[in-house]
Parts: C-alpha cells; sequence; structure tokens
C-alpha cells in the first residue's frame, strides 16, 4: 500500500513572494505518478501539476513547478509569485502506474495556504 | 459537457436513514470512483468501478453500496446512515485504457448525519 505524508497543514505566503509545499510518498512501485491538488473554498478539486516518476526532468506549469526526488520519495511543490487566487487547500496524491484497470488516488492530508496581501 | 455532476450538493440525515448519492458523467469515461473527504485526512477511496457492471472496494467501503448498470452513472448508496459517515464526497471519473488520462472531479455532497 503507498502512503502519501504532508508534514505542514498550514502555510501562508505573502502575495508576489515564492512558497514551497512538502510532500513525502511511500511505495514498493517503480512506477506511478505524483500530483498536486487544489480545492479552493468552492470545493472543487483541480489538478494543478503532474509529474511520471520515469521522468528525471520536473513538471512546471507556468508559476508552479515541482522538485522531485525519486529516492529520496519526495515531491515538492514550488508556488512563484504567490497570488491571492493561490489560496487554497493543496493536496499531494499518487497513482500507481496505470494497468488498465487501476485508477486509485492516493492522497495527502493536506496544506492549506493563505496568501497574505 | 457537463463533466461530472453530484447530487445533491447539500444533505442532512438522521441516524439510520438510507440515501443514494448521485454521480453521472457524460464523457464516456470508463473508470467512476466515489471517495470521502474528513478534515486532516484528505480524500479516501471509497468504491471504485471499470466499467459497467464492475465494482469493487477501495480503501472504506463499509456502509456503502455502489452499482454501475450504465457508463454514465456510479450511484453510492447508504442503507442506514451513521454519524461517522458525515463527511464531504466527491465523485471522479476517467478513460480507461493503458496511457495516463486526467481524472475529473464533481464539486462533491456534504453530508451531515445527526
Amino acid at each position: 500500500a503507498q502512503t502519501v505524508t504532508q508534514s505542514q497543514p498550514e502555510m501562508s505566503v505573502q502575495e508576489a513572494e515564492t512558497v514551497t509545499l512538502s510532500c513525502t510518498y511511500d511505495t514498493s512501485e517503480s512506477n506511478y505518478y505524483l500530483f498536486w491538488y487544489k480545492q479552493p473554498p468552492s470545493r472543487q478539486m483541480i489538478l494543478v501539476i503532474r509529474q511520471e516518476a520515469y521522468k528525471q526532468q520536473n513538471a512546471t506549469e507556468n508559476r508552479f513547478s515541482v522538485n522531485f526526488q525519486k529516492a529520496a520519495k519526495s515531491f515538492s511543490l514550488k508556488i512563484s509569485d504567490s497570488q491571492l487566487g493561490d489560496t487554497a487547500m493543496y493536496f499531494c496524491a499518487f497513482m500507481k502506474h496505470v494497468n488498465g484497470a487501476a485508477r486509485q488516488l492516493t492522497f495527502g492530508s493536506g496544506t492549506q495556504l493563505t496568501v497574505l496581501p | 459537457n457537463a463533466g461530472v455532476t453530484q447530487t445533491p450538493k447539500f444533505q442532512v440525515l438522521k441516524t439510520g436513514q438510507s440515501m443514494t448519492l448521485q454521480c453521472a458523467q457524460d464523457m464516456n469515461h470508463e473508470y467512476m470512483s466515489w471517495y470521502r473527504q474528513d478534515p486532516g485526512m484528505g480524500l479516501r477511496l471509497i468504491h471504485y468501478s471499470v466499467g459497467a457492471g464492475i465494482t469493487d472496494q477501495g480503501e472504506v467501503p463499509n456502509g456503502y453500496n455502489v452499482s454501475r448498470s450504465t457508463t454514465e452513472d456510479f450511484p453510492l448508496r447508504l442503507l442506514s446512515a451513521a454519524p461517522s459517515q458525515t463527511s464531504v464526497y466527491f465523485c471522479a471519473s476517467t478513460r480507461g485504457g493503458y496511457s495516463y488520462n486526467e481524472q475529473f472531479f464533481g464539486p462533491g455532497t456534504r453530508l451531515t448525519v445527526l
């Protein structure tokens, strides 16, 4: 079984600053996907960024980037130029490699990020 | 496309009552799943389905039933609600196949059991 740990229940950052959210995971799988999801007050789950474990290059989506350390089983999210709209709960999630049937996500407990004006 | 829809958005039940949370998707996705979200615990998988007529248990299936008679619909049934089932429930869907496909989440149902 996989486990995902987010050790920062709450974080805050000043608008326009950079913040990093931490995530560690435990798995015996060699092929898997890692994700960061954003959940604003509307409750909608929004995919922020995805990383395939077989790719060494860290994923980037505009202001969002990850630091994927496979050996250390670490997957942090960096948000640059933070905006008020980034205020949300952020979840780290794991999915083992697609085998035609399994699509289960395992989530961490979340980090509540508040961007301060 | 409406995407993944869930009804109702909010529900209050008394202990012992039964109800069905509805989930539907119009994207012809094979895979559908139900998660519950509790404070401080993230989302946990309740049940999932890889296609019409096929369902299986996730991490926390006790107290819940599911069925998948059509590709579009995946209802979650609480036969005898308990206060421990107070939670926010999310339905998700994605395409099948051997390549990665993004999961799409519904807007959630907030359930309170008194």
